[in-house]
């Protein structure tokens, strides 16, 4: 079946530092892509709609140039956040659009876990 | 805009049966789906339904009432390992990206 890599599952690093989330469909081509972050005992709020080779699209008071969103390549969508701060640490979940379209729409990562210090 | 409404905890027994009950409006409709996640995973898709009525996958099942604007997930024989968050989901059919928009979860408890 359809698998969604994402790197790092998680990361601690200090206030200020930027930090790259990368997302990679494995077996199939995704030209859309989607973060997610959520934060403890809730949902899972849409980010951002990354699309191949255009600019991504973001969800109300999502900052754009916080979050850097990158997708090159048809297997490869980024996620950077910029200069971090601890209000960032949160659980960032990507997942890729699913090719044959039916009753699962996309295929999530694994998540990455953030925490800033 | 697209809303989905369902209960912030259930807590069952062990072997017993649970029913997690999803309210939604859109302004739209293409289908309710349900994931489910455990702590510090990501969400895995149980099922879909895009018409009335009930669908069986192992002890899980989902239903949907289009005119209710209602669907809910049964799960059966339960296990200590279903103690997860479950959420309804429903797509946006005006959304050329095919998004998804999801409940707030339901967190089950489960009794030894």
């Amino acid at each position: 079946g359809a698998v969604v890599s994402q790197h790092p599952s998680w990361v601690i690093c200090k206030s200020g530092t930027s930090v790259k989330i990368e997302c990679r469909s494995l077996d199939f081509q995704a030209t859309t892509m989607f973060w997610y972050r959520q934060f403890p005992k809730q949902s899972l709020m849409l980010m951002a709609t990354s699309n191949e080779g255009s600019k991504a699209t973001y969800e109300q008071g999502v900052e754009k140039d916080k979050f850097l969103i990158n997708h090159a390549s048809l297997t490869l969508s980024t996620l950077t956040v910029t200069s971090a701060h601890p209000e960032d640490s949160s659980f960032y979940i990507c997942s890729a659009s699913n090719p044959t379209g039916g009753a699962q729409p996309q295929h999530f990562g694994d998540g990455t876990r953030l925490s800033i210090l | 805009g697209q809303s989905l409404e369902q209960p912030s905890e259930v807590t069952a027994v062990e072997g017993a049966i649970v029913q997690i009950n999803c309210t939604y409006q859109t302004s739209g409709f293409y289908g309710l789906s349900w994931y489910q996640q455990h702590d510090g995973g990501a969400p895995t898709f149980l099922s879909y339904n895009g018409l009335d009525g009930l669908e069986e996958t192992g002890r899980f099942s989902s239903f949907l009432s289009r005119s209710d604007s209602y669907g809910y997930l049964l799960l059966q024989e339960l296990q200590m390992k279903d103690s997860a968050s479950y959420f309804c989901a429903v797509r946006d059919p005006f959304d050329r990206d095919d998004k998804i928009i999801f409940g707030k979860g339901t967190r089950l408890h489960i009794l030894p």
